[in-house]
């Protein structure tokens, strides 16, 4: 069964680096997606994407986040000077279509750890 | 907005019996989706089930069933024939229409199995 995948499944690095975060979505999806969860605290939207742009964007995704999809099958979460906060557990999604009954399929997810 | 309220952070429900985890939801959207996510403790986000804002009836999916009542705008989870591994952290979460296509969560349920 196609799943989403993530990497690194741990990524641990000192405030004020930058961080480049990967997924490959589910291969004939069309919608992307990232979420990050605090540990402990629910799931939040980060940022959607498609057709090549950001659909969708929460205050949470500011300038210090950009997404990219570089090639074909990665989509990809900078972020360019981590702060303290930024500690958290990151989660692309992807989707076959946008209607609001299509579900998102998460990948097993990212857990940033920001020193 | 939409808004998701879980009101249970914790659950506890001896093996092979049913249980309810409660989501209620605001929403001014007209047509909308409502979904179930279960994250085990290593993190991931798996999907269980969905319920579109115009099915007429609930959803069922194996040992998942849905409760949804529009007029009281809640969308419970019944899981039948609790198992060990069911234990886990759900997550209720609604997409509405409009350009966002985010899922919105709930602050999440604690459930546990008890042998």
């Amino acid at each position: 069964e196609p799943e989403v995948t993530q990497t690194p499944s741990h990524q641990v690095t000192q405030m004020g680096q930058e961080v480049i975060l990967r997924c490959v979505p589910i291969s004939n999806h069309l919608y992307f997606y990232w979420y990050r969860q605090i540990l402990g605290q629910k799931v939040e939207f980060l940022v959607s994407f498609y057709n090549n742009e950001i659909s969708e964007k929460s205050e949470i995704f500011d300038d210090q986040f950009s997404v990219e999809r570089p090639d074909g099958s990665n989509f990809t979460l900078k972020i360019r000077s981590t702060k303290l906060e930024d500690s958290a557990m990151y989660f692309c999604a992807s989707s076959s279509r946008g209607g609001i009954y299509n579900e998102q399929f998460f990948g097993p997810g990212t857990r940033l750890t920001v020193l | 907005a939409q808004k998701i309220t879980q009101t249970q952070p914790g659950m506890f429900v001896q093996e092979k019996e049913a249980v309810t985890l409660d989501c209620t939801y605001d929403t001014s959207d007209p047509s909308y989706g409502l979904f179930w996510y279960k994250q085990p403790s290593s993190g991931e986000m798996i999907f269980l089930i969905y319920q579109g804002s115009y099915d007429q009836q609930n959803a069922t999916e194996g040992r998942y069933s849905l409760n949804f009542q529009k007029a009281r705008k809640s969308a419970n989870l019944v899981i039948s024939a609790s198992q060990l591994g069911d234990s886990a952290m759900y997550f209720c979460a609604m997409r509405g229409t409009g350009s966002a296509r985010q899922l919105t969560f709930g602050s999440g349920t604690q459930l546990t199995v008890l042998p």
